[in-house]
């Protein structure tokens, strides 16, 4: 298994520039999460998802559009980049919905917007 | 806001146990207390997990007090590799699956 796979891992955006950000599990996990963390900051919440279909905000989701049409992939989008957007993104997955299930993360994606 | 508070910084000496203390007063009777760390800004890695009772895997053993309202993360024998930053984690019961990060704790373990 490859677990959780982000791609890419590095990229610098222009103001007002777009772009999507990949993420792809294998594990058959329903949930999935992305966050976002800046620099000597902890992780903030930015979308969820509960199934392929349904899509819900977290604690930040501002500037960010997501979509789930499979179980597999999460992709993030930024439509208008902005400085404040630099950041580390991560996405992560978990497996059903007892509460009991942990996250499983990927290895992030580091963008900077300039 | 964050539901659990940690203190931002701890020392421990290589070879010594590391205990990370974990305040979660708000929890609820079926939410589960999660440790996860984080090495170098890569993705957090699960620890362990629990509910009530103490927990014990290869990598730690989680200390919940009776009232539920604190516990603690034991590495039994710290080595340089468990330099990291470790974050205590609940579920907050009114928002489903969603898992709340707060600033954790940078361990540093001293030679």
């Amino acid at each position: 298994n490859a677990g959780v796979t982000q791609t890419p891992k590095f990229r610098i955006l222009k103001i007002g520039q777009s772009m999507t950000l990949q993420c792809t599990q294998d594990m058959n996990h329903n949930y999935m999460y992305w966050y976002r963390q800046d620099p000597g900051m902890g992780l903030k919440l930015i979308y969820y998802s509960v199934g392929a279909g349904i899509t819900d905000k977290g604690e930040v989701p501002n500037g960010y559009n997501v979509s789930r049409s499979t179980t597999e992939d999460f992709p993030l989008r930024l439509e208008l980049a902005a400085p404040s957007q630099t950041s580390v993104y991560f996405c992560a997955s978990s497996y059903r919905t007892e509460r009991n299930s942990p996250l499983h993360f990927g290895n992030g994606t580091r963008l900077t917007v300039t | 806001d964050a539901k659990t508070t940690q203190p931002p910084s701890m020392d421990c000496a290589e070879g010594r146990a590391a205990n990370l203390p974990c305040n979660h007063s708000t929890i609820s009777g079926n939410e589960y207390v999660y440790w996860y760390r984080q090495i170098h800004s890569q993705g957090p890695q699960y620890i362990i997990h629990g509910l009530k009772n103490n927990e014990t895997n290869e990598m730690a053993s989680l200390i919940i007090t009776e009232d539920r309202k604190s516990s603690t993360l034991i590495l039994p024998h710290a080595t340089l590799r468990d330099t990291a930053v470790y974050y205590c984690i609940v579920r907050v019961a009114n928002t489903g699956n969603q898992f709340y990060f707060g600033t954790g704790t940078s361990l540093t373990v001293i030679p």
